[in-house]
């Protein structure tokens, strides 16, 4: 089984719709989750960061993150054009230095 | 500097050469990790230097890769005797602190190498 399972898409919605974007690991060890957004040719930016299970919200972005199912989630509302990257989930366990990345799941959003 | 700069963009070299990556990280960040990312895949860790320190090498593939971070702000990943598998992009990140906590990476722009 992979430490992280990632739908690499492509995923295509209309401008404006809710987008969910998902990964699961095996890892019970991983402490923090994020996400982060790579446009073309270019490398990963952080997008989200959480500690525990729940929601954080910022802005149009919302992470979600279930320990207990060992899944988490980066909801996109009001998508925009310029959403259209590669989402990558991440995560770390304190004291590895290791920040593992799942495969990223290609986002376009349609005008 | 502005932000993580690596160098060249683009390697291109022959099988059984010999190449440098270089990468500069953010001025004061303590952390410097070497990625490597495959066309349409996530990074995968090579490499963690705290300071000067490589405290965690075990993502190398062979030991045809080696790193050094001598005075802990610039760094080389040098792969010896390249062959057409290493072909990839090389992506060098920075972190301000490098401590236990989970803290944002900041990614340079990769450097590309193809080995004919």
């Amino acid at each position: 089984q992979k430490e992280v399972e990632q739908d690499p898409g492509p995923l295509s919605v209309p401008e404006g719709a809710i987008v969910s974007l998902n990964c699961t690991y095996s890892n019970s060890a991983f402490q923090y989750f994020m996400w982060y957004r790579q446009y073309s040719r270019k490398g990963p930016e952080l997008l989200m960061y959480t500690y525990s299970s729940g929601n954080k919200e910022d802005g149009r972005f919302t992470a979600q993150v279930d320990k207990s199912s060992k899944y988490i989630s980066l909801f996109i509302r009001d998508s925009q054009p310029s959403d259209s990257a590669t989402y990558l989930c991440a995560f770390y366990t304190s004291g590895t230095y290791k920040y593992i990345f799942g495969t990223g799941t290609r986002l376009k959003v349609l005008a | 500097g502005a932000g993580v700069s690596q160098s060249p963009r683009y390697k291109v070299t022959k099988r059984g050469q010999d190449v440098a990556l270089r990468c500069d990280p953010i001025s004061g960040h303590v952390s410097l990790y070497w990625y490597r990312q495959a066309l349409g895949q996530g990074p995968e860790f090579l490499t963690y230097f705290n300071y000067e320190a490589q405290q965690d090498k075990s993502g190398l593939p062979n030991d045809r890769f080696s790193a050094e971070r001598p005075e802990g702000s610039i760094s080389t990943l040098t792969i010896q005797r390249t062959e057409q598998r290493d072909s990839a992009m090389y992506r060098c990140a920075s972190s301000l602190t490098g401590g236990p906590l989970g803290e944002k990476l900041f990614f340079g722009s990769g450097t590309q190498l193809s080995v004919l």
